[in-house]
């Protein structure tokens, strides 16, 4: 098994522009979470889903940020338009619904906003 | 709400000694998981152990340990026999029980182990 898979690994953009990040979450896991960490806030979850439906998107800072699953084997994280506050890792993670089975990581995607 | 907190932003081991790593939460559920996260210097996130509230017994997996105070609401981290590959910030994290529950982080402590 590859693992849950991010592209880009790292993207560098300017102030205004719209930033995609993609996610491909382990093959047969009903869960999908986003995560972002930076140094001031650590880590924190922006939203998640349960069969390709989002359970919880409280974590989403404002509406600059939007995030959809349209199968069990895509979702994205989209930032319309990307502001320098929003530079971070974000990460992608999936599951086996109880929850609190383990979440697998991918390896994060770093974003820096110019 | 559920707090997770981490007070030591940073710790140092020797090679092949034994360090502890401290970890409180707080809530109200009785019903609960409790997780330490590994994240090395590549950035990728790998657990390293899981704590079901409801048991008594600590978790171990092989080197590491966990104890786990219910009443006092710690559960600390204790790396066995330290090697350099443990360097790596450390991660607590708590999950309520429950089909829709998510995990909270603690800020993370850096470990560095020295040759």
């Amino acid at each position: 098994d590859a693992g849950v898979i991010q592209s880009p690994r790292h993207e560098v953009t300017e102030m205004g522009q719209e930033v995609t990040l993609r996610c491909k979450p382990i093959s047969g896991h009903n869960s999908l979470f986003w995560y972002r960490q930076t140094m001031m806030r650590g880590l924190e979850l922006l939203i998640y889903f349960n069969n390709n439906v989002p359970i919880d998107d409280s974590g989403m800072p404002e509406d600059r940020f939007s995030a959809k699953m349209p199968n069990a084997s895509f979702s994205t994280l989209k930032i319309q338009p990307s502001e320098p506050r929003d530079s971070a890792v974000y990460f992608c993670a999936s599951g086996w619904t109880p929850s609190y089975n383990e979440q697998f990581f991918g390896p994060g995607t770093r974003l820096t906003v110019l | 709400a559920q707090t997770v907190t981490q007070s030591q932003p940073e710790m140092s081991v020797q090679e092949a000694e034994t360090v502890t790593l401290s970890c409180t939460y707080d809530t109200s559920e009785n019903n609960y998981y409790l997780f330490w996260y590994k994240q090395p210097p590549s950035r990728q996130m790998i657990l390293v152990i899981r704590q079901e509230a409801y048991k008594q017994q600590n978790a171990t997996e092989n080197r590491f340990s966990v104890n786990f105070q219910k009443a006092a609401k710690s559960f600390s981290l204790k790396i066995s026999d330290s090697q350099l590959g443990d360097t790596a910030m450390y991660f607590c994290a708590f999950m309520t029980g429950g089909a829709n529950s998510k995990l909270t982080f603690g800020k993370g402590i850096t470990l560095s182990v020295r040759p």
